[in-house]
């Protein structure tokens, strides 16, 4: 299986905070990552895929970057509805999730 | 619009089979490129994914899960079946159905439905 380890497990921030969430696998997936949200009680929603692509309706504050092994979802200015679980997941190997980064309120 | 909806039991006894329908609205089994798989999530804890059934009748499985789970479809009705073998508490949580989508992504997800199993 193709591990992804997300990091930090936890982030308190505050509105108007930039945000990053880092995401590693242990091989390199080639840009086969996507970031979902999720909020409590719901189901994830796809943000980012293919490491940086917006899915269609998704704030301009969400990015995605990196390449090879490494990633990260950054959020520019933290919005009030953003406080949520976020996981990276490659899809470059069948497909695996991190374990999640939970943004709260600082 | 995509929809997808899970139903099944709430409740499974351990060592027991777990069978989950996922009905498919909006868009065929059958067209090219078209994916449906199952992800579960335990309380609190991560997300997992399951296995995949492809249009073209390919059918993936997480590799530790491979011996004890079967996805098929019922294309005449647009449902995808999940089934679990000998079920354990930590098979508890909840399941989601989910559409592939760009990148490989999920990008439709059903509201998903919680298992618990317990005697």
């Amino acid at each position: 299986d193709v591990l992804m380890t997300q990091s930090p497990s936890s982030v308190s921030a505050s509105v108007g905070d930039r945000v990053t969430i880092a995401c590693r696998a242990s091989q390199s997936i080639g840009n086969y990552l996507n970031w979902y949200q999720q909020k409590p009680g719901k189901a994830p929603k796809l943000l980012i895929y293919g490491a940086s692509t917006l899915q269609s309706g998704v704030p301009s504050r969400f990015s995605g970057v990196g390449s090879g092994t490494d990633y990260a979802l950054i959020i520019s200015s933290l919005q009030s509805e953003d406080f949520a679980t976020y996981y990276c997941q490659q899809s470059h190997t069948l497909w695996t999730f991190g374990q999640g980064t939970r943004v709260e309120v600082k | 619009q995509i929809t997808l909806k899970e139903s099944g039991p709430t409740v499974v006894k351990p060592t027991q089979t777990l069978t989950l329908t996922c009905t498919v609205s909006g868009i065929s089994l059958t067209t090219t490129g078209v994916g449906v798989g199952w992800i579960r999530q335990a309380p609190g804890e991560a997300l997992e994914w399951l296995a995949l059934l492809s249009w073209d009748g390919e059918k993936r499985y997480k590799p530790s899960l491979r011996s004890t789970c079967t996805i098929t479809a019922d294309t005449s009705r647009d449902r995808v079946v999940f089934t679990m073998a000998n079920l354990d508490p930590f098979d508890t949580g909840t399941y989601y159905c989910v559409l592939l989508g760009p990148g490989n992504g999920f990008d439709v997800w059903g509201q998903g439905t919680m298992v618990t199993v317990s005697s």
